[in-house]
């Protein structure tokens, strides 16, 4: 069975610092490209940080750029978003997803509720 | 950065019936364009890819057609499972960006 189980959201005040983390199973995770996903209440899907199938390359949003972090490690299967200087515009569900051969994004984790507040 | 525009915003319809939704790109995005549909509480699926191939163990029902910057997604009976969130998104030019979303409710 296909999944990706997203972890470490939850309730932070502004000016904090979260880790999210994306377990991947039952599919191959190595070499290939991931990317977080974003959702806003009310509003619809934002791209937020990429990171290329080896590491070596990433990308992030301007909103969260020098304030977010993206990394992988093959060797658990996992991708990772560190969060820091959280604003109450992040606030959103965070979604990780493989992007596939087709470029397009094949697998879809269930999100992660983050809320910046105080 | 590719603007997508998606029309309608809400679509009202009934079981059974055809669904028509439109996503305009701000410039061509040849066919790099995809399809998902997404229900709260549940992760995203990529229904079409390339704009009009289906992904894995998409039913039939749904199809996409278009290229440069007129796309639409086409479900030709409406299964009560249908009715959803439905967003484009664009590969072509970096940033990847999505349409800002359709609602597809039951009349």
């Amino acid at each position: 069975e296909v999944q990706l189980v997203e972890s470490g959201g939850g309730l932070v005040q502004p000016g904090g610092s979260l880790r999210l983390s994306c377990v991947v199973s039952g599919l191959t995770f190595s070499g290939y490209e991931m990317i977080w996903v974003r959702q806003a209440p009310g509003r619809g899907l934002e791209w937020v940080s990429y990171i290329t199938g080896s590491g070596t390359t990433v990308y992030y949003a301007e909103s969260v750029k020098g304030r977010f972090t993206i990394s992988r490690d093959d060797a658990k299967n996992s991708l990772y978003l560190q969060m820091n200087s959280l604003r109450g515009d992040d606030t959103a569900i965070y979604y990780c997803a493989r992007e596939g051969t087709s470029y397009f994004l094949d697998y879809w984790g269930q999100g992660a509720l983050v809320t910046v507040s105080s | 950065e590719i603007v997508l525009t998606q029309s309608p915003a809400t679509l009202s319809l009934s079981p059974g019936e055809r669904a028509t939704l439109s996503c305009r790109a701000s410039q061509t995005v040849t066919s790099y364009l995809a399809w998902y549909q997404h229900k709260p509480g549940q992760a995203p699926r990529l229904l079409i890819y390339d704009a009009s191939n289906r992904a894995t163990g998409i039913p039939a029902r749904f199809s996409g057609s278009g290229s440069g910057t007129d796309f639409t997604l086409t479900i030709s009976s409406l299964e009560p499972e249908d009715f959803a969130f439905y967003y484009c998104q664009q590969r072509y030019n970096w940033p990847p960006t999505f349409g800002q979303g359709t609602r597809l409710e039951i009349k």
